[in-house]
């Protein structure tokens, strides 16, 4: 399959943005996810961007998607410590998703 | 809706058992999904269902069989239980009709093989 990757780790102070960063390599993806895991759980989807867009804001998530470079981020603004998870993202060939290995993002107070 | 759900939630087995993890979903999707979780490696997919009747292999499909006789149901065997499936579980779904095909996880089974 194709390989998603992205950083193990990222800590961040609470109030600080918080960037995660993925690569991808099939280009033929359709739309582009970041989930959510808080501990104990399973994923839950934070947010997508289809693959003709370049920028999706929600509320305090921003996702910047670089086609050219086949990178993708999720942007956090004002964390707080309940945005203390991992994040995965994960590029579809329709349903069928390919996940990256997760970013654990500790926020500390 | 109860969504996805699994069962159990966690599964201690010795090497060379057999056992099957349940999954269920009351949201009439089509596809079904099994996928691993290991340490710093995301999510694997095992094996996954279009519609009842059909299955197909995932990434990492060796020591697990599935069927699919229902919508609602999409059950996990492991034949003979190995150290290396030692994992988080996780069943998923979602509908093909639904225009950005989000999947829905279940909580996940905790199985340890000693």
């Amino acid at each position: 399959g194709e390989d998603v990757e992205q950083s193990l780790f990222l800590s961040v102070r609470e109030g600080d943005s918080s960037v995660i960063n993925c690569t991808y390599t099939d280009s033929s993806s359709t739309y582009l996810y970041w989930y959510k895991q808080e501990p104990g759980a399973g994923l839950q989807l934070l947010t997508y961007i289809f693959s003709n867009m370049d920028m999706k804001q929600d509320q305090r998530l921003t996702v910047l998607l670089n086609k050219k470079d086949k990178h993708l981020s999720l942007r956090i603004a004002d964390t707080q410590t309940g945005d203390s998870a991992i994040y995965f993202c994960a590029e579809s060939a329709g349903n069928m998703l390919t996940f990256g290995g997760g970013t654990r993002l500790m926020v500390k107070p | 809706n109860a969504g996805v759900t699994q069962t159990p939630k966690f599964q201690v087995l010795k090497t060379g058992q057999s056992m099957t993890l349940q999954c269920a979903q009351d949201m009439n999707h089509e596809y079904m999904s099994w996928y691993r979780q290991d340490p710093g490696m995301g999510l694997r997919l095992i094996h996954y269902s279009v519609g009842a009747g059909i299955t197909d292999q995932g990434e990492v499909p060796n020591g697990y069989n599935v069927s699919r006789s229902t919508t609602e149901d999409f059950p996990l065997r492991l034949l003979s239980a190995a150290p290396s499936q030692t994992s988080v579980y996780f069943c998923a779904s979602s509908s093909a009709s639904h225009p950005t095909y989000e999947q829905y996880f279940g909580p996940g089974t905790r199985l340890t093989v000693t």
